[in-house]
């Protein structure tokens, strides 16, 4: 089955500076990979997402990279704001018929102002 | 309104004892799960179902059992609780092809 590595597990930039989370995955039949970011006492929410036709892609201030032959994608995120301190989550999922999402252990990004 | 809504989002009760976790979707999406996030916010899936009918079952003690009247409900019942089913239960729903929609999490004290 898929196994989902997430790099690293805790990771403090300075406001204004910008973040990089990493993951791998191993099954080479997975085509979507989705990023959560979770808030305190909140439930996770999907902030972008790649599909495996695609190496790139951007939202505002949030970009993600996919590199299927090494099997790894990471979450860039610039100009980072203390709104912007959470646990991320990676996620891969071959997206068929009752997809089930295996989710990297997370990554806690703490922003300081 | 709340996409995926979950109740109780706290429930503290003793071992031993039987409870329930409601999930409710109004987003028509066909799939729906149950996740448990332990202390370690790790995050692993106990069931799946679409459109009523149980897809995914993972190595899940059969003291939970999950029920879907519809496919706009999935509930979680857990009999003879135990101390390390502590944790955080999160419903989510999906349109197939895309990402979960997730619930804001029940948070279950088992002492």
């Amino acid at each position: 089955g898929e196994n989902v590595e997430q790099h690293p597990s805790t990771l403090s930039v300075q406001e204004g500076d910008s973040a990089v989370i990493k993951c791998t995955y191993s099954d080479s039949a997975s085509n979507y990979f989705p990023w959560y970011k979770q808030e305190l006492g909140k439930g996770p929410q999907l902030i972008i997402d790649i599909r495996s036709n695609v190496g790139e892609k951007k939202d505002q201030r949030i970009a993600v990279t996919l590199n299927k032959t090494a099997k790894h994608f990471s979450l860039h995120i610039t100009e980072t704001q203390p709104e912007d301190s959470a646990v991320y989550f990676c996620a891969a999922s071959n997206n068929n018929y009752g997809q089930n999402f295996v989710f990297g252990p997370g990554t806690r990004l703490s922003v300081l102002p | 309104d709340t996409a995926v809504s979950q109740t109780p989002k706290y429930l503290v009760t003793q071992m031993g004892n039987d409870k329930s976790i409601k999930c409710e979707q109004n987003l028509g999406h066909d799939t729906m799960y149950w996740y448990k996030q332990d202390s370690k916010k790790f995050l692993k899936i106990m069931f799946s179902y679409n459109n009523k009918e149980l897809i995914i079952n993972e190595t899940v003690p059969n003291r939970f059992s999950p029920k879907s009247p519809d496919k706009a409900h999935l509930n979680l019942h857990i009999n003879s609780l135990e101390l390390g089913d502590s944790a955080v239960y999160f419903c989510a729903s999906t349109a197939d092809g895309g990402g979960y929609t997730f619930g804001s999490g029940t948070r279950l004290t088992v002492v």
